[in-house]
């Protein structure tokens, strides 16, 4: 079975700077996918960004890019320039490929971006 | 285009009920999944249906099933429910059958057990 854990429950970080959360996973596979969702007040999970676990670059979406440590089992998560729009709670996932849809989520990290 | 679609968005019930929650995936979307967010244990995966079959289902007890109809659309009933049911209760649908590319969520049914 595969564990994800999100070691920062709670972070604060002022608007314009950036703000790493952190994610490691513990997991037998070798082919495998890593999401970051956000979930705002509003509830609805918004997909941030995704690593294929075959990739050795590190996947960017803007003001959003993460650090793929695949020995070292660990998936970051950078927000540069933040905004207030960014506060929200954010989840790290882990999906076996070829396994159908199936995420397994960390607890999350509580992000609150201050004017 | 309209997203996935959770009714209701807010439920009450009583301890010994039963509940039947609806989710219409995006368009096209043949495959949906449910999980169960609470605060103590998080976001946890219920099952995923695929072309109305159940796939994968996770580590849940019997009193919590599902079904996904022609149309795509998924219900997942719980019976005789428990405080502990108290929950958000997201869906998540996506085109292919498996998706790295990351599912679209539903806003979630809150359902109160009391």
């Amino acid at each position: 079975a595969q564990t994800v854990t999100q070691s920062q429950p709670e972070m604060s970080v002022q608007e314009a700077e950036t703000v790493t959360l952190s994610c490691t996973y513990d997991t037998s596979e070798n082919n495998y996918y890593l999401f970051w969702y956000k979930q705002p007040p509003s509830r609805q999970m918004i997909l941030v960004i995704r690593q294929e676990a075959y990739k050795q670059q590190n996947a960017t979406e803007n003001r959003f890019s993460v650090n793929f440590q695949k020995a070292a089992k660990s998936f970051s998560l950078k927000i540069s320039d933040s905004q207030l729009g960014d506060t929200a709670m954010y989840f790290c996932a882990f999906m076996k490929d070829n396994a159908g849809n199936m995420l397994t989520f960390g607890g999350g990290t509580r992000l609150m971006v201050k004017p | 285009k309209a997203g996935v679609t959770q009714t209701p968005r807010y439920l009450i019930k009583t301890r010994g009920q039963q509940v039947t929650l609806s989710c219409s995936p995006i368009s096209g979307h043949r495959s949906v999944s449910w999980y169960q967010q609470t605060p103590g244990q998080g976001l946890q995966f219920l099952f995923e249906y695929f072309s109305e079959t159940q796939r994968n289902k996770g580590n849940f007890p019997g009193r919590f099933s599902g079904r996904q109809f022609s149309n795509s659309r998924s219900e997942m009933n719980v019976s005789t429910l428990e405080l502990g049911d108290s929950a958000l209760y997201l869906c998540a649908s996506s085109l292919f059958g498996s998706t790295n590319y990351g599912y679209t969520f539903g806003s979630g049914t809150r359902l109160t057990v009391v």
